[in-house]
C-alpha cells in the first residue's frame, strides 16, 4: 500500500476553510484516496474518498492532483466540532482484500 | 440504524489477568474489523473476518490474543494474559457490501488499562 505524509498539526480559524494537504507521492493506478477524521474518545468516521476526479459531499470536498501524487480535504466552513485528527488513507480498490491503514494524521483545531 | 455496538467501554485490570472485548456490527455487514489504537498513533489493523471466517490476522499476536466470530455476526477479542503494554483503545468496524463499500463504521472503542 502507498503511503501518506501529513502536516502533524494545523490551526483553523472558526468560520473559514481548513485546507487540509496530504501527500502520496507512490499511489498506484488502482488505489484510492480516502479520508477518515476522529474526534476526541470517539472511533474513526469516514469523511469523503475519490480516484482521481474532485469529490464533494456534506462534510466536505477532496481535490486530487491530475498526477494523483497530492490531494487536499477541504472542510468549507469550519466550526469548533471539527476538531479533530484527520486521516488520509490510500487503499487498493479490490475491497476484497483491502485494509486501510491509518497514520498518524494531522490534528486539526478549530479556533473560535 | 443502529451503529457498531462495543462493550465495555472501559475495563481496568491487573497484569497477567484476561480480558475479552465484545463488538455487535452493523446489521448485514459481513466484514468486522479489529483494530488497536495507541496513545498519539493511529488505528493498527488486528483481524479482519469475512462472516465467520478470519481472513487476515497476520497482526494479532496470537501467543496471547484471540478472537471470535462464530456466527458471522458479533465478534469477541480476548486477551489472555494481559501485559502492561497491552493498555490501549481497541477499534471494531464493520463494512458492508453494494455501493460504497469502502466506507469503514467504526464503534466508540473499549479502552483497556492494564496496571
Amino acid at each position: 500500500d502507498a503511503k501518506t505524509t501529513q502536516p502533524p498539526s494545523m490551526d483553523c480559524a472558526e468560520g473559514r476553510a481548513a485546507n487540509l494537504p496530504c501527500n502520496h507521492s507512490t499511489i498506484s493506478g488502482n488505489e484510492y484516496v480516502y479520508w477518515y477524521r476522529q474526534i476526541h474518545s470517539q472511533g474513526p468516521q469516514y469523511i469523503i474518498h475519490g480516484l482521481k476526479n474532485n469529490e464533494t459531499n456534506e462534510m466536505a470536498s477532496l481535490i486530487i492532483t491530475e498526477d494523483r501524487k497530492s490531494s487536499t480535504l477541504i472542510l468549507p466552513h469550519a466550526t469548533l466540532r471539527d476538531t479533530a485528527v484527520y486521516y488520509c488513507i490510500v487503499s487498493p480498490s479490490n475491497f476484497g482484500n483491502e485494509k486501510l491503514t491509518f497514520g498518524t494524521g494531522t490534528r486539526l483545531t478549530i479556533i473560535p | 440504524e443502529a451503529g457498531v455496538v462495543q462493550s465495555p467501554r472501559y475495563k481496568i485490570i491487573e497484569k497477567k489477568q484476561p480480558v475479552a472485548f465484545w463488538c455487535n456490527p452493523i446489521s448485514g455487514h459481513n466484514t468486522l474489523y479489529w483494530y488497536l489504537q495507541n496513545l498519539g498513533q493511529g488505528p493498527e489493523l488486528l483481524i479482519r473476518y469475512e462472516n465467520e471466517e478470519a481472513v487476515d490476522d497476520s497482526q494479532l499476536p496470537k501467543d496471547r490474543f484471540s478472537a471470535e466470530r462464530l456466527k458471522g455476526v458479533d465478534s469477541t477479542l480476548k486477551i489472555q494474559p494481559a501485559e502492561l503494554g497491552d493498555s490501549a483503545v481497541y477499534l471494531c468496524a464493520s463494512r458492508g457490501t453494494g455501493p460504497n463499500t469502502g466506507e469503514l463504521f467504526f464503534g466508540e472503542g473499549s479502552r483497556l488499562t492494564v496496571l
